[in-house]
């Protein structure tokens, strides 16, 4: 059976400092991948997506990036992170775009 | 802006049915209805989808009207584990999934 594991769980990190995130996925090949992000209260805002390696899509305009280095690893990354990139972020896998996508258990991510 | 319209917030008496609405009035013909729910502080659980049909599996029933306009997710005996929020999505290629704010179910003992 297909399992995604997203690390770490949670984060706390100053103004400023870089950012990596990853997400793997297993039991699959050539997985569609995403980034969510979550803000308190808020519903889920999809901040890239990915059908195969190397190729990226951008939904939002922001300070982070994503990266897709090998089949079933997706990372998301900044260089600076913002007050605002605070919040609860999302990776989910799904087999082909008609196809429902599955949620890991998300990190959330703190910003002091 | 999502695509679906859902009450902000819902009760339900543990055992009976919980009936969650949601309005998808401008759906086109290849969009298919996925419903998914998310409890406190975890990653969204997908539910069902469907395009036309009604569909059911073991977690519930998904009713699709016949102009496809609306639809509403039956969960057939609520438990308390079942509080959550739930969001209905309409999309064709499952690529750009866009969330709402959802209904808030409470399933009260």
């Amino acid at each position: 059976s297909q399992t995604i594991h997203q690390w770490p769980a949670t984060l706390v990190q100053p103004v400023g400092s870089p950012l990596s995130l990853e997400c793997t996925v297993e039991g699959t090949s050539n997985p569609n991948l995403y980034w969510y992000r979550q803000a308190a209260g808020r519903g889920l805002q999809l901040l890239f997506y990915s059908v195969g390696i190397g190729q990226i899509s951008s939904e939002v305009p922001q300070n982070l990036s994503a990266s897709r280095p090998q089949d079933r690893q997706f990372i998301l990354s900044s260089k600076k992170l913002l007050l605002s990139d605070s919040g609860f972020y999302l990776c989910a896998w799904s087999v082909r775009d008609d196809q429902p996508q599955h949620f890991g258990d998300g990190t959330r991510l703190s910003i002091l | 802006d999502a695509k679906t319209t859902q009450p902000p917030s819902m009760d339900c008496a543990e055992g009976r049915a919980a009936n969650l609405p949601c309005n998808h009035s401008t759906i086109s013909g290849n969009e298919y209805v996925y419903w998914y729910r998310q409890i406190h502080s975890q990653g969204p659980q997908y539910i069902i989808h469907g395009l036309k049909n009604n569909e059911t599996n073991e977690m519930a029933s998904l009713i699709i009207t016949e102009d496809r306009k609306s639809s509403t997710l039956i969960l057939p005996h609520a438990t308390l584990r079942d509080t959550a929020v739930y969001y209905c999505i309409v999309d064709n290629y499952g690529q750009n999934f866009v969330f709402g704010p959802g209904t808030r179910l409470s399933v009260l003992p």
